[in-house]
Formats: C-alpha cells, structure tokens, sequence
C-alpha cells in the first residue's frame, strides 16, 4: 500500500524551530521528487517546497525561503523539513506529497499525499 | 508568486456539467503543459484528478477533464454527483522553479 505518514507537527512560540518528518512505504521512494504543501486553517493549498529523487535540487516558496530546509534520509525512507524562525503566518497543516512520475518534480502532478500534521505557532 | 486565479463558488445540479477556470500568466499556465487539479474533501487530504493539463490519473473517473488555452486553464466535470462536491485546486509550475496554487473553488451540488 502507497503511503505516506507526516509527524512532528504541535504548538510551537514565535521565533522557534520544528522538524517535520514524513514516512513513505510502499513505493521506490529512491525515484521519487516529494513536496510539502500547507493549508492554513480555512485557506487553500500552498505549496512548501520540493526535493528531487536523490535530494540533489531543492526549491522553496519566497515565503519560506532562508527558513525552511527540505532534506531527505533515502536510507530511512524519509522526508524532513526543518523549520526555523517560525511565525504565526506559519500555522498550518502540513502535508508530504509525491511526485506522479519517476525522477519527475513539478510534472505528472502530487499523485499520493499523507494525512496532515498540524503545526500551531502562538 | 501570486495564487492562481479561480472562482471562489460555482455549483450545479446532478447530471449537468460545470466548468471551473483557473487564471495565470505566461510565467506559469500560459508557459508549461504542468497545469494539475486536486479535489479536497472537508478534512480529507487533496486527491490528484487532472495532471499535465489534460491526463486522468488510473482509477480517476472519465467524468473529469481538463483543457487550457492560453493562460487559463479549465477542469470540467461532466454528469455531476453528490460525491463531486468539494474544494479544487488547480496548481502550475512556474518560470520561477515553484509551484503555485489556485485560491480554490467551492462546487455545490445542488
């Protein structure tokens, strides 16, 4: 079964650090570019980051850039994202989505995603 | 990068067709063929439904397609169902190495 499984997400002050982390199973997550995407409470989507399949290219959001960091473990089949200097425009849910295609990262769309871990800055 | 443009609501009744837009520039829809569409139910994650434009992922019904022309693209969804009725977000890569977001449409099924 394709899946993947977000944790690290809690209620965390101005000016902190958190690090998400994502499991995957089920797939060759070795081939695999995976973003995370953030919803607001109430809100839309909005897109967090990506990391290609062997971590080599990285690209970020101008609203995250220079705080956040991507990074994956191929070896532990995961995903992290470190997350510092943490503000309130940050809370969210945070979700880890793979790319639909092998070695692919903006093409073929986020075809498996997890289930949220909710990140609160206050 | 500023959100794709969408409608904010559009609704209709069972077995009738809708058409949701989605609005950019030639730095991102009107630039690539990487236009997705997701569905999100209330407290659920989003599901893929259109990538590349036009291309149904396996197990995604036939009712749904997708188009673009110019800076805009279109998801319809033809047949409607109750089941259809949820949030959608289109997204494009964009000129910059980003992805951007629709600011999402609300479909009512009446």
């Amino acid at each position: 079964q394709v899946q993947l499984v977000e944790s690290g997400g809690g209620v965390v002050q101005p000016g902190r650090s958190l690090r998400l982390s994502c499991a995957a199973s089920g797939f060759t997550f070795s081939s695999s570019g995976v973003h995370w995407v953030r919803q607001a409470p109430g809100k839309g989507l909005e897109w967090v980051a990506v990391i290609s399949y062997d971590g080599s290219d990285k690209y970020y959001a101008d609203s995250v850039k220079g705080r956040f960091t991507i990074s994956r473990d191929t070896s532990k089949n995961t995903l992290y994202l470190q997350m510092n200097s943490l503000r309130a425009e940050d809370t969210a849910v945070y979700y880890c989505a793979k790319s639909g295609g092998n070695y692919a990262l903006f093409y073929y769309g986020m075809d498996v995603w997890g289930q949220g871990t909710t990140v609160t800055v206050s | 990068q500023s959100a794709l443009t969408q409608p904010a609501s559009v609704s209709g009744s069972p077995g009738q067709s809708i058409t949701i837009s989605c609005t950019g520039t030639s730095s991102d829809v009107g630039g690539y063929k990487y236009v997705s569409w997701y569905q999100q139910h209330p407290g659920k994650a989003p599901k893929l439904m259109i990538y590349d434009v036009s291309n149904r992922p396996s197990g995604v019904s036939n009712r749904f397609s997708g188009s673009k022309s110019g800076n805009t693209a279109s998801l319809t969804i033809s047949g409607l169902q109750a089941e259809d009725e949820a949030d959608y977000y289109c997204s494009s890569y964009t000129s910059s190495s980003t992805l951007v977001f629709g600011g999402g449409t609300k479909l009512t099924v009446l």
